[in-house]
């Protein structure tokens, strides 16, 4: 079974320092991956994917992600976080059919 | 990108009654929509997998009787809980993706906040 793992639940960093809420991933085959965000009581925000192609990956509002095939992993990152991106993030891959696994969440709390 | 329209998005119900909640995509027609249900601070679980024009698939050890699912058109989607308990109360999701493609992101309604009092 296809699964992803985000080892923190909790990220805390200032404003203006660099941003990394890590993801790791077990998957059979290619993976399709995929960061969200979600904001209190909402939905979720796609934020970017990782299908085939180019290892780093560029997504919404200044957010990238770095597929690591040897680590498995797919780490989210921002050079720059602000107050604004303080919310909730998963990691998914998408299985056959099209149903996200999603892992377990991580916290962002930026501080000014 | 595309619209998943979910409604109501907060809605208060005595135990024992039955609540719709409803899935629309707003842009495009898709032949599967996904239903989650999430806890405080936890992840999505999902729940279901709705298929237009055919029965739901349900993920284990969810109770189809009492998650109805119903896919009429290729934009609606219908979770109804039935006979709602005080533990129904959650935060539902619903997704859906632009259909027959294999890498294309997953759209979100905004999430039903259920109370059961």
């Amino acid at each position: 079974a296809q699964s992803v793992a985000q080892p923190e639940d909790q990220v805390n960093v200032a404003e203006g320092n660099p941003l990394t809420v890590k993801c790791t991933y077990s998957v059979s085959g290619n993976p399709y991956l995929f960061w969200y965000v979600q904001y209190p009581n909402r939905g979720l925000q796609f934020l970017l994917k990782y299908i085939t192609g180019d290892n780093l990956v560029k997504g919404s509002y200044g957010f990238e992600a770095e597929f690591n095939k040897s680590q498995t992993s797919f780490h989210l990152k921002k050079p720059s976080a602000l107050v604004s991106d303080s919310a909730l993030y998963f990691c998914a891959v998408r299985e056959r059919g099209g149903k996200l696994i999603f892992g377990q969440g991580t916290e962002l709390s930026v501080k000014p | 990108g595309a619209v998943v329209s979910q409604h109501p998005s907060r809605v208060i119900c005595k135990s024992g009654t039955s609540v719709k909640i409803e899935c629309r995509s707003l842009d495009f027609q898709a032949t599967t929509m996904f239903w989650y249900r999430q806890f405080p601070k936890q992840s999505l679980m999902l729940m279901a997998t709705s298929n237009e024009g055919s029965k739901a698939t349900y993920e284990q050890g969810v109770e189809k009787d009492k998650f109805l699912i119903n896919h009429a058109s290729l934009t609606l989607s219908t979770l109804t809980v039935t006979s709602a308990h005080p533990e129904d109360s959650s935060f539902y999701i619903c997704s859906a993706s632009f259909p027959l493609t294999g890498n294309t992101e997953a759209f979100f309604g905004q999430g039903t906040r259920l109370t059961v009092v």
